[in-house]
């Protein structure tokens, strides 16, 4: 079983400013790790995610996000951040053998952003 | 349509109702996911489908009843519920277990 810990549940950061959530997780497998949003009343839209080869992944909105195998950790950033990007972002981890635990997610970490 | 999608968006409901949600996806993928979403809890996995057939069901009640009647469909089938189901039901895809699951929108739950 895999385990996700994302401990900010909350990040407020001024618009234009940098922003990094963090998530580490837990597994005895090899593993899948992604990132999610979810904007108020939608469900969730995946944003990146890393499956195997490079270690820094790109995503949409201007999102990135690094692997770190002996940290096991897949923080998330961006360099300049807008209004819009106010939301609920879930870090999720599956085993790459395909499990049938689907996807574990971290409680998640609502960036909110001050003008 | 694309993508994933649900019905009702919303749902109002008495704890002796029978209901029912329903999920699609125009994707072609394998697997299908039920979640529970409530406030102040992470999601919660309640059941997966791979190919049609159940593989996992996390200690749901059963008062939650799901059925996969072919890979495109997924159902939630819902009767004598608590207040305490209150929540948003979220419907899932991915191309096989393991990879990027794709979400619909949610149903909005609320049992009086």
């Amino acid at each position: 079983a895999q385990s996700v810990t994302q401990l900010d549940s909350q990040v407020p950061v001024f618009e234009e400013a940098p922003v990094e959530l963090r998530c580490n997780y837990s597994s005895s497998v090899s593993v899948y790790l992604f990132w999610y949003v979810q904007y108020p009343n939608q469900g969730l839209q995946l944003l990146l995610k890393y499956l195997s080869g490079s270690t820094l992944v790109k995503g949409i909105n201007g999102f990135e996000a690094e692997f770190n195998k002996s940290q096991t950790s897949f923080h998330l950033r961006k360099p300049s951040v807008h209004i819009s990007d106010t939301a609920e972002y879930f870090c999720a981890v599956s085993d790459s053998g395909g499990g049938a635990d689907g996807l574990t997610f971290g409680k998640g970490t609502h960036l909110i952003i001050q003008p | 349509e694309t993508g994933v999608t649900q019905t009702p968006r919303h749902l109002v409901m008495g704890m002796t109702n029978k209901k029912s949600l329903k999920c699609e996806q125009h994707l072609g993928h394998n697997a299908m996911y039920w979640y529970k979403q409530s406030a102040k809890k992470p999601l919660e996995l309640m059941f997966v489908y791979s190919l049609e057939e159940r593989v996992e069901n996390n200690s749901v009640p059963s008062r939650f009843s799901p059925e996969c009647p072919n890979s495109s469909h997924l159902f939630l089938h819902l009767h004598t519920l608590q207040p305490e189901d209150s929540a948003l039901y979220l419907c899932a895809s991915s191309q096989r277990l393991g990879l990027e699951q794709f979400f619909g929108p949610g149903t909005r739950l609320t049992v009086l």
